[in-house]
């Protein structure tokens, strides 16, 4: 199975900054990873896939990079309707795996 | 658009089958490429992929679960069924049904809203 390792598990950070979150897999994935967003008591809504492929009706302030076993999920300015838990997952094989999550607070 | 739908007990009791349906519009389950996922979430964890099935009936399963787990579709009914059996309190989770799209392999695009299974005696 690949493994997903995602960093960091938790942080806060204040409307306007940059925020960028990181995943790592186990092995090389090609570009076969997606980020979802989700806050509480709502599915995850997919945000970015095949790694930096914006999502139809996603803000463009929310951006994604990366290629192999090393990807990157940026936030360009922060807004207050931001604040949620993120995940990546790796699309590439079966089974499918999620990174463990990053809850993001706001300032 | 599409949309998707879970139904199914809210409570089961340690070694019951748990029975899900999700009843889906908006698309077809018989169009070349398209799939029906579950996913289940823990509460407070990450999300756990279960079982896939795409339009031509292939199924996969989570191997770590595969040995309970069934999936199947009712194309006819806009419906796919999962079940779980012999489930313990570890199972208790958010349940979600999701719509994979076509040309993109496994990337869930819409969810459902999901169903809390307690399993609890």
């Amino acid at each position: 199975d690949i493994q997903m390792t995602q960093s960091p598990s938790s942080l806060s950070a204040s409307v306007g900054d940059r925020v960028t979150i990181t995943c790592q897999a186990s092995q090389d994935i090609r570009k076969y990873l997606n980020w979802y967003q989700q806050k509480p008591g709502k599915a995850p809504k997919l945000l970015i896939y095949g790694a930096s492929n914006l999502e139809t009706g996603v803000p463009s302030r929310f951006s994604g990079s990366g290629s192999g076993t090393d990807f990157t999920f940026d936030i360009s300015s922060l807004q207050p309707e931001d604040a949620a838990t993120y995940y990546c997952q790796q699309a590439d094989e079966l089974p499918i795996n999620f990174g463990q999550g990053t809850r993001l607070e706001i300032k | 658009q599409i949309t998707l739908r879970e139904s199914g007990p809210t409570l089961v009791k340690p070694t019951q089958t748990l029975t899900l349906t999700c009843t889906f519009s908006g698309f077809s389950l018989s169009r070349s490429g398209v799939g029906v996922g579950w996913i289940r979430q823990p509460p407070g964890k990450a999300p756990e992929w279960l079982a896939i099935i795409y339009h031509n009936d292939n199924k996969y399963y989570n191997p770590s679960l595969m040995i309970r787990l069934a999936i199947t579709k009712d194309t006819s009914k806009n419906q796919v069924v999962l079940t779980m059996t012999n489930m313990d309190s570890v199972d208790t989770a958010t349940y979600y049904c999701a719509h994979k799209r076509p040309g993109w392999d496994l990337l869930f695009d819409f969810w459902g809203q999901g169903t809390l299974v307690t399993v609890s005696s």
